[in-house]
């Protein structure tokens, strides 16, 4: 069963425009990851946060974590058309295993 | 690029024919895992492997059996297709030296059973 639940389940916004999406889970995790996947294509890695960090930047993608709640979040600042994607959060728990979610699909319209 | 393909590509096969499915890397890793991605499902995990011939099964692993017989290759094998089979499967590795939580993907493979 689905650890992650993203959310929303898809988004469209205006090339530069920042793009927020949340995931959610029910259990006690090591890590938290998110992946972005283009149309017909394979999982690319975008971005690993452990549970003891709360924020975590690489270039354009700020990820935030907040155990407490079991959330975390997404935000793609300057989206880019080529932003356009379907990206999946993914949990690991003590079986150090990834258990997707069923992902987002965002639309970035030029 | 982790160095990892996937064959056939694409495939279709009618309902009780056995199917094998390749995943091959080219960098040595340990870890090598097989999902099945279906709409409404994301990915899941059907078995994984932590070195040669050592197998575990994952999540959705019923109708479904993997090799290992060398590093580089990885085989899944569904011994009779069923049509609740049809999906897109990918491979992944993990890369111990950049953590190995994090997992890196094939292209896939799309698999239809008539």
């Amino acid at each position: 069963s689905q650890q992650g639940e993203e959310d929303p389940q898809a988004l469209s916004i205006q090339e530069g425009e920042n793009a927020t999406m949340n995931c959610s889970y029910k259990t006690s995790i090591n890590n938290l990851q998110w992946y972005r996947q283009n149309s017909g294509r394979g999982l690319v890695h975008l971005i690993l946060i452990r549970s003891n960090e709360r924020e975590k930047h690489s270039g354009r993608l700020r990820v935030t974590l907040d155990t407490s709640k079991k959330s975390s979040s997404l935000l793609i600042t300057a989206s880019r058309a080529a932003d356009t994607a379907s990206y999946f959060c993914a949990t690991v728990g003590a079986n150090s295993k990834l258990t997707f979610g069923k992902g987002i699909t965002l639309s970035v319209r030029p | 690029d982790a160095g990892i393909t996937q064959s056939p590509r694409h495939k279709v096969t009618e309902t009780g024919t056995p199917v094998t499915l390749r995943c091959h890397q080219t960098e040595n890793h340990r870890y090598m895992y097989w999902y099945r991605q279906d709409p409404g499902h994301g990915l899941r995990l059907i078995h994984y492997s932590y070195g040669v011939k050592d197998t575990d099964k994952g999540e959705v692993s019923d109708g479904y059996s993997v090799s290992r017989s060398k590093t580089e290759d990885f085989l899944l094998t569904l011994e009779s297709a069923t049509s609740s089979q049809t999906s897109v499967y990918f491979c992944a590795i993990s890369e111990v030296s950049r953590g190995p939580d994090t997992q890196y993907f094939g292209p896939g493979t799309r698999l239809t059973v008539l």
